[in-house]
């Protein structure tokens, strides 16, 4: 069954320090997102990108992250200047050509600031 | 009032016992309700995909939907080891947001 991936597993960085999350959602998918679960909390809507433009974003999605489709498969989340608080889970998901079709998500990618 | 509530357990159950989790919600925009089941370590993984009111059956989950109090159900019938894990609800409205909106989860284990 085709399935959401993302690298890497597990990424360790230091404060102030740039970093990118990388997925390959299910090849047939058009409408892609991020999410993060902070630790003990809920999941949590950052972002939504369709037609290689963002759709729609939370409150938290501010000026230093950045969504980017770079090519025909690959889906990227930026942050910038990372801080501690940015430590999270942060899950990849995708849907399929209407955006009311469930969403299927990866299996996160653990980021922890040092 | 918090947009989804789910009572985070932990719920312990003996295998072959019927579960039941539960989600209540104060949006009454939300048209489209999920359940996802998340093991440690993992995504969340699809259950079930329901739209509107009423109930939908697949295998030994039900999921049943009540609009009009604002409760949604997942039933587990004859229970196994393997069903133990996080279960989240999830919902979403028609057109217009895409995101989702979560329940905090709620942790079942099935003991053998």
């Amino acid at each position: 069954e085709p399935e959401v991936t993302q690298t890497p597993s597990h990424q360790v960085t230091q404060m102030g320090q740039e970093v990118i999350l990388r997925c390959v959602p299910i090849s047939n998918h058009l409408y892609f997102y991020w999410y993060r679960q902070i630790l003990g909390q809920k999941v949590e809507f950052l972002v939504s990108f369709y037609n290689n433009e963002i759709s729609e974003k939370s409150e938290i999605f501010d000026d230093q992250f950045s969504v980017e489709r770079p090519d025909g498969s690959n889906f990227t989340l930026k942050i910038r200047s990372t801080k501690l608080e940015d430590s999270a889970m942060y899950f990849c998901a995708s849907s399929k050509v209407d955006s009311n079709q469930p969403q299927h998500f990866g299996d996160g990618t653990r980021l922890s600031i040092l | 009032q918090k947009e989804v509530e789910q009572d985070p357990g932990p719920l312990s159950v003996p295998e072959g016992a019927i579960v039941s989790l539960n989600c209540t919600y104060s949006n009454s925009a939300f048209q489209y309700f999920m359940w996802y089941r998340q093991y440690s370590r993992k995504g969340p993984e699809l259950l079930m995909y329901t739209y509107s009111s009423g109930n939908k059956e697949d295998g030994r989950f039900t999921a049943q939907v009540d609009k009009s109090s604002k409760y949604i159900s997942l039933f587990i019938r004859d229970s196994q080891p393997s069903d133990s894990a996080t279960y989240l609800c999830a919902m979403k409205g028609q057109g217009g947001s895409e995101k989702l909106v979560f329940g905090k989860g709620t942790k079942l284990t099935v003991n053998p």
